[in-house]
């Protein structure tokens, strides 16, 4: 069964301070791992996929990065407005695979 | 582009009553999925369809919970009778295409709460 762990449950950061989340996942065969952001009260909004070790993705301060055990989000010089749940989630290859989706990891950045 | 949309936002309801929300999915969307969130965990799939059809509902309790998608658009979620431990967010969330799930959207979701 495919498995995803993200780490750390909870960060805290001074605003610019940079810093990354890890998601480590076990998979038959990687589809796809993809990243969103949830802010409270909200669906999960899409970040970002990856489908192959090496393949780095970024979009503003975010940048993804992923090898074949693990992804990493990269924060960098982040702002209050970065605050949220970060998910990661992964697909498995051949036929049908459905999408599981890790705990996700909670980001404060204070000004 | 419209999103998914969801209702009702916010439910209230007693151990054993039932309850039904509803999904309008992006328009052209194929693929449509149920998921369960509780409180500090990731989404969890309930159920996929693929138009009218169920892809996977390996994760449904079947007992209690039913879906249905009319017409390949508008999905309802039924929970009859509904268990303290129903208590979640239940987020609705349609994609494209059956295998690709980068280009699924997710609705806001419905926080359940069962007293």
């Amino acid at each position: 069964e495919d498995q995803v762990t993200q780490s750390p449950e909870a960060l805290r950061l001074q605003e610019g301070e940079s810093s990354s989340l890890n998601c480590s996942y076990t998979v038959s065969g990687l589809r796809g791992l993809f990243w969103y952001r949830q802010d409270p009260g909200k669906g999960p909004e899409f970040l970002f996929t990856l489908y192959s070790a090496g393949e780095e993705k970024e979009k503003e301060r975010l940048k993804a990065t992923l090898t074949k055990k693990e992804s990493f989000l990269h924060i960098t010089a982040p702002k209050p407005e970065d605050s949220a749940t970060y998910l990661c989630a992964v697909q498995g290859s051949g036929g049908y695979q459905k999408v599981t989706f890790g705990t996700g990891t909670k980001l404060q950045v204070i000004p | 582009e419209a999103g998914v949309a969801q209702s009702p936002r916010y439910k209230i309801i007693e151990k054993r009553q039932s309850v039904a929300f509803w999904c309008n999915p992006i328009s052209g969307h194929a693929t449509l999925y149920w998921y369960q969130q509780i409180l500090g965990q990731g989404p969890k799939l309930l159920i996929q369809f693929q138009n009218n059809g169920v892809v996977d509902d390996s994760q449904l309790p079947k007992d209690r919970f039913s879906a249905e998608r009319l017409k390949g658009v508008d999905s309802t979620l039924k929970i009859q009778p509904a268990k303290l431990e129903d208590s979640a967010v239940y987020l609705c969330a349609s994609s494209l295409r059956d295998r690709d799930f980068t280009e699924a959207f997710f609705g806001q979701g419905t926080r359940l709460t069962v007293v």
